[in-house]
């Protein structure tokens, strides 16, 4: 099953707060889960990404934690800031004839109040 | 600007015309994919190609949908004689080689069909 369900559609914090945005996969063959940034009007933008070899990668402000058991991995944004205000994807690749097309959640909106 | 170049950024077409995006892949890159995003929805997979050949097209549309990447110019997405339900954002990201990661986005073309 190629799918990648995301939650929650929207989210609010306040700056300063903790933001956490996860998503559940069914294909143990998906090998690269990354997340993307994207501003209205703009395409989406790597934040960070990960493989399943690795439960927890961070970079900066943002951190993956990946549970391989159970097919979720989730984006912590630490420190949300009104600047952290726009639509996350999740995404999941898998090799497949030498293509890696990326199969994306629905997005999460995120709204950080000053 | 050593990012991926899409143009038309906006485009208007009247059902029944035919419709060209165009994408630019980066500077040293020589694979493309296309997405297409809904209102409020994730993207969607439609095809990945690399000079003179298409890798993968499970994601197109069976009719009227067409892409090529030649080996001189840009990549074109060519959608003919248009309906309503072709309005949509198309993204293409590009990777330096087969089935490399990450891909990079570039700010994607909004189609409406009037």
């Amino acid at each position: 099953q190629q799918q990648v369900k995301q939650s929650p559609q929207s989210l609010i914090v306040q700056k300063g707060g903790i933001s956490i945005i996860n998503c559940a996969y069914e294909n143990t063959a998906f090998d690269y889960f990354p997340w993307y940034q994207q501003f209205p009007g703009k395409g989406p933008a790597l934040l960070i990404a990960i493989r399943p070899d690795v439960s927890e990668k961070k970079e900066g402000r943002f951190t993956i934690s990946f549970n391989k058991s159970a097919k979720q991995f989730s984006l912590h944004i630490m420190d949300s800031q009104p600047g952290d205000s726009a639509t996350y994807f999740c995404a999941a690749s898998i090799p497949q004839g030498g293509s890696e097309k990326l199969v994306f959640g629905k997005g999460t909106k995120l709204t950080v109040n000053p | 600007n050593a990012g991926v170049m899409q143009n038309p950024r906006h485009l208007v077409r009247r059902r029944g015309q035919e419709a060209r995006l165009r994408c630019s892949p980066m500077k040293g890159h020589s694979h493309v994919y296309w997405y297409r995003q809904l209102p409020e929805e994730g993207l969607k997979f439609m095809v990945y190609l690399q000079k003179e050949n298409i890798i993968d097209e499970s994601g197109m549309p069976k009719e009227r949908f067409s892409a090529e990447f030649p080996k001189e110019g840009p990549s074109i997405l060519r959608i003919q004689q248009v309906v309503r339900g072709d309005s949509a954002a198309y993204f293409c990201a590009s990777s330096p080689y087969r089935g490399g990661q990450p891909q990079h986005f570039g700010d994607g073309t909004r189609l409406s069909i009037l």
